[in-house]
Order: structure tokens, then C-alpha cells, then sequence
């Protein structure tokens, strides 16, 4: 399967602790998103990456909240001191973000990494 | 800035019956549209996409899905619905950098 595929897929963790989360996307495509999805809502934009640069970040994304994309590949997303407010599926995307339809490029979706905080 | 509204949270139809879902949308540029699916547990999955060829999208699973300018609707419809077609489905709209979704619409398919 040469999807996007994300790690772990389920994370329960206690208020105050750190988690991290990795995403390997498709392998072609050099752009990179993160969105968060709670309960009867549509996705909500995080952040992208276009190749190993941090291109975008959502003012959802808090201080608590880190992103890396170190070679250009595959990305974690850290969120330290977890809130009870932080429970929610944890999406990644990838596209091609080259050529003149980039802005009509779709996304391709992971399966999601979903946080319960307790 | 680009928006999507889609009306309607819960639509319920029988199986057979037309599917119509509602989404509404709001861009200062030309805008680029996608129907996205998302069965339980998991993420979505692109249904179709409209970017400024032709009006009327098909897409998979036999949905299509017409753009309306003067309306500035890009609604989703199906013919007969089935059973299989149970989810939530959203409707989106490309910004410059990321895609902005609606609450979504979840669709049951009564027997």
C-alpha cells in the first residue's frame, strides 16, 4: 500500500504528558499538512510543510504543539503538557504542490491518529 | 478568504432514493473544490474535485456534483443511494496553503 499512513493510529495519555505522532506520506509528494478533527467537525488546518520547510502555522497551533520534518520525508507532530481540550483525531495530508493547478492538487488522507487525554 | 457552508448536519434517505448534499461557498479568487468521504475510523477520501473545467464533476461511486457560480453551490448528488454510502462527507474548498473543510454532513442510509 503506498498511501499516507500515520503511527500510532489510537493514543490515550494522562494531562501534563508529552506525545508525539509520525505521518509518512505519500512518497512523490513534497507538500505535507496536518490538521486536527474533533468530534461533528470538519478537519481544521495545523500546519504544511513543503519539503523539509515549515511553510504555514495555524494560530490553533499553540506553543505546546511542534513539528518537524527533518529530511523531507516522513513528519512527527508533538504536542507537550497535553490538555483534556487536546483529544481529538490528529490528521495527515500530502499532495503534489507543483504544477500550474497546485491550489486544485488534491490531499490524500491518513487514516488519522486519534488522543484521548484523561 | 475561501469558505465552504454546508446546510444540513444529518441527512437520512432511503435506500434507492436520491442523495442531495448542500454546500455552499464563499472565495475572493476562482475557487477549487473537493467532496471528501469519511467512513468511521477513518481518514478521507477525495469523492471529486472541480477546478474551473467542466461544471458538472463526476466522481466515484457514482456521485457527481455541480459547480454554480451564480449560486456559488457545489452541491453532491447521487441517483440511488446505497446501503455502502453511510458516512460523513465533506465538502472543501483549496486555500493558498491548505484546505478548508465544512462541519461535514453524515448521511444514513435507511433500509
Amino acid at each position: 500500500d503506498t498511501g499516507v499512513s500515520q503511527d500510532p493510529r489510537h493514543k490515550i495519555t494522562k494531562r501534563g504528558q508529552n506525545v508525539t505522532f509520525r505521518c509518512d506520506p505519500i512518497s512523490e509528494h513534497n507538500r505535507l499538512y496536518w490538521y486536527r478533527q474533533t468530534l461533528g467537525q470538519g478537519p481544521e488546518f495545523l500546519t504544511y510543510f513543503q519539503n523539509e520547510a515549515q511553510l504555514e502555522k495555524s494560530r490553533l497551533l499553540s506553543d505546546r504543539f511542534s513539528a518537524e520534518r527533518p529530511k523531507g520525508s516522513f513528519s512527527t507532530l508533538e504536542i507537550q503538557r497535553t490538555e483534556q481540550g487536546d483529544s481529538a483525531m490528529y490528521l495527515c495530508a500530502s499532495s503534489l504542490g507543483t504544477g500550474v493547478l497546485k491550489r486544485g492538487n488534491e490531499q490524500f488522507f491518513g487514516p488519522g491518529t486519534r488522543l484521548t487525554v484523561l | 478568504a475561501q469558505s465552504v457552508t454546508q446546510l444540513g448536519s444529518h441527512v437520512s434517505v432511503s435506500e434507492g432514493a436520491l442523495v442531495l448534499l448542500r454546500c455552499n461557498y464563499s472565495s475572493s479568487v476562482p475557487p477549487y473544490l473537493f467532496w471528501y468521504v469519511q467512513y468511521p475510523n477513518q481518514g478521507l477520501q477525495l469523492l471529486l474535485k472541480y477546478t474551473s473545467a467542466a461544471t458538472l464533476v463526476k466522481g466515484i461511486n457514482g456521485f457527481e456534483a455541480e459547480f454554480k457560480k451564480s449560486e456559488t453551490s457545489f452541491h453532491l448528488t447521487k441517483p440511488s443511494a446505497h446501503m455502502s454510502d453511510a458516512a460523513e462527507y465533506f465538502c472543501a474548498v483549496s486555500g493558498n496553503n491548505d484546505m478548508r473543510f465544512g462541519a461535514g454532513t453524515r448521511l444514513t442510509v435507511k433500509p
